[in-house]
């Protein structure tokens, strides 16, 4: 299946400073989702998006709908040491099953 | 509400030993319902979907096998585990293709000895 391309792949910041991730894929996609799995849970969705250049927030978390849409970025800012995880992007054409990114694991040094 | 159970959340099988895990849906009726494995805790990679009862697709040819003998209830299986299955595996539902994406259950986590 496809796969969809997330960068950084790993990040390694210090708390306080803002965080930008993105997620990148071949196809055009309808809805555009960012999920965060702490270790050893399942994900939990984030900020879900529905048009292109659409800009949604929830707190500290800032997630935008490309205007080509065929990419996603998440932004996260003055990071806290609870932020630790794996973010993943996932997307979806009308009708068909979401797509996960690769995943871009997050590390807040306090 | 809605809620996703899974279990069991831990799980440690020899090779060529059985494998059964459950997951359960409350709160919903006729959802759509997917098993994903994780290796190595990055990358999510989907293994079966059901849009209903006896209804299995499968994305990966492998030593895996799915049921959904009822409703809300996703079972994976194994008649003989390898190494490689270990992983961490995770069930997830949604409603119809509803927009609001998918929800897991929080995981269960297999090591193959």
């Amino acid at each position: 299946g496809q796969q969809l391309n997330q960068s950084p792949q790993s990040m390694f910041i210090q708390e306080g400073e803002d965080v930008s991730m993105n997620c990148t894929s071949s196809s055009i996609f309808n809805t555009w989702l960012w999920y965060k799995q702490d270790p050893g849970e399942g994900p939990v969705l984030l900020i879900a998006l529905y048009k292109a250049g659409e800009l949604t927030s929830n707190g500290r978390l800032t997630a935008q709908f490309g205007i080509t849409r065929k990419d996603s970025f998440l932004n996260i800012s003055a990071s806290i040491p609870s932020d630790v995880g794996i973010y993943f992007c996932a997307g979806r054409r009308a009708g068909n099953q979401f797509y996960f990114g690769t995943g871009t694991s997050l590390t807040v040094i306090p | 509400s809605q809620t996703i159970h899974q279990w069991p959340a831990t799980l440690v099988q020899p090779v060529g030993s059985p494998l059964s895990l459950e997951c359960t849906v409350e709160g919903t009726s006729n959802p759509n319902l997917y098993w994903y494995r994780q290796a190595a805790g990055r990358g999510l990679q989907l293994l079966f979907y059901s849009v209903g009862i006896g209804q299995i697709s499968s994305e990966v040819p492998q030593n895996l096998s799915a049921s959904r003998p009822q409703d809300r209830q996703f079972i994976l299986s194994s008649k003989k585990l390898l190494l490689s299955d270990s992983g961490f595996y995770l069930c997830a539902w949604e409603l119809d293709r509803a927009l609001y994406g998918y929800t897991f259950g929080s995981g269960t986590r297999l090591t193959v000895v």
